[in-house]
């Protein structure tokens, strides 16, 4: 069983707007929550977190909300720019490990 | 700074052989990890060494899986009489901070294709 779901696969948007990027998860005892992006033949990049303790982290267009009660977090990217298109995972903590969702491909046309 | 590296990139290995891939962590980093990421998928994990000692290796999927890190540093993940089903891309990560791990840095990965 998946503990860390992703269910939409691939999102568009258009350059300038926002992309809202969804991320369920199941284990109430995960502490920390992160995204990566990753481009094709690269490893995944740390982009941003949050402690299970907030509820929400934002760092220049990047804005990462956690709803504990719901265990469902979504990352914001505002403004949307066309070097943003690649693959997003979600992934949790879980003591030293990190659960990771099946990502999901965002495209940005300029 | 240089960060973590893997090798080979590429290994494509025929169905029996044996395969070994390194990976060379940030420096100073002690946690190291180990994650496979098959086609479609997300990451994984494998397994996971504080220094040398390897802490947690639950996510191995078989006895063929074996990984090392004998001076806590350099890394090593090898596969005995691969099999078709292990062919993904293998993703190690480490951390400098032996408790708040999450903050992992990838490495590029080695594509392993089992023919």
């Amino acid at each position: 069983d998946q503990q860390v779901k992703q269910n939409s696969p691939s999102l568009s948007v258009q350059e300038g707007r926002i992309s809202i990027l969804n991320c369920d998860y199941t284990n109430s005892m995960f502490d920390y929550f992160l995204w990566y992006k990753k481009y094709p033949a690269e490893g995944p990049t740390f982009l941003i977190s949050i402690s299970s303790i907030k509820d929400k982290n934002e760092d220049g267009r990047f804005t990462v909300f956690l709803n504990k009660s719901a265990k469902h977090l979504s990352l914001h990217i505002v403004p949307s720019q066309p070097g943003d298109s690649a693959v997003y995972f979600c992934a949790a903590h879980d003591f030293q490990k990190l659960v990771f969702g099946t990502g999901t491909r965002l495209l940005v046309s300029p | 700074g240089a960060g973590v590296s893997q090798s080979p990139r590429y290994k494509v290995a025929k169905r029996g052989q044996d395969v070994a891939l390194r990976c060379d962590p940030i420096s100073g980093h002690v946690s190291l990890f180990w994650y496979q990421q098959a086609l479609g998928q997300g990451p994984e994990f494998l397994t996971y060494f504080q220094n040398e000692a390897q802490l947690d290796k639950s996510g191995l999927p078989s006895d063929r899986f074996f990984a090392e890190r004998p001076e806590g540093s350099v890394s090593t993940l090898k596969i005995q009489r691969t099999q078709q089903e292990d062919s993904a891309v293998y993703l190690c990560a480490s951390s400098a901070d032996r408790v708040r791990t999450y903050e992992q840095y990838f490495g590029p990965g080695t594509r392993l294709t089992v023919t």
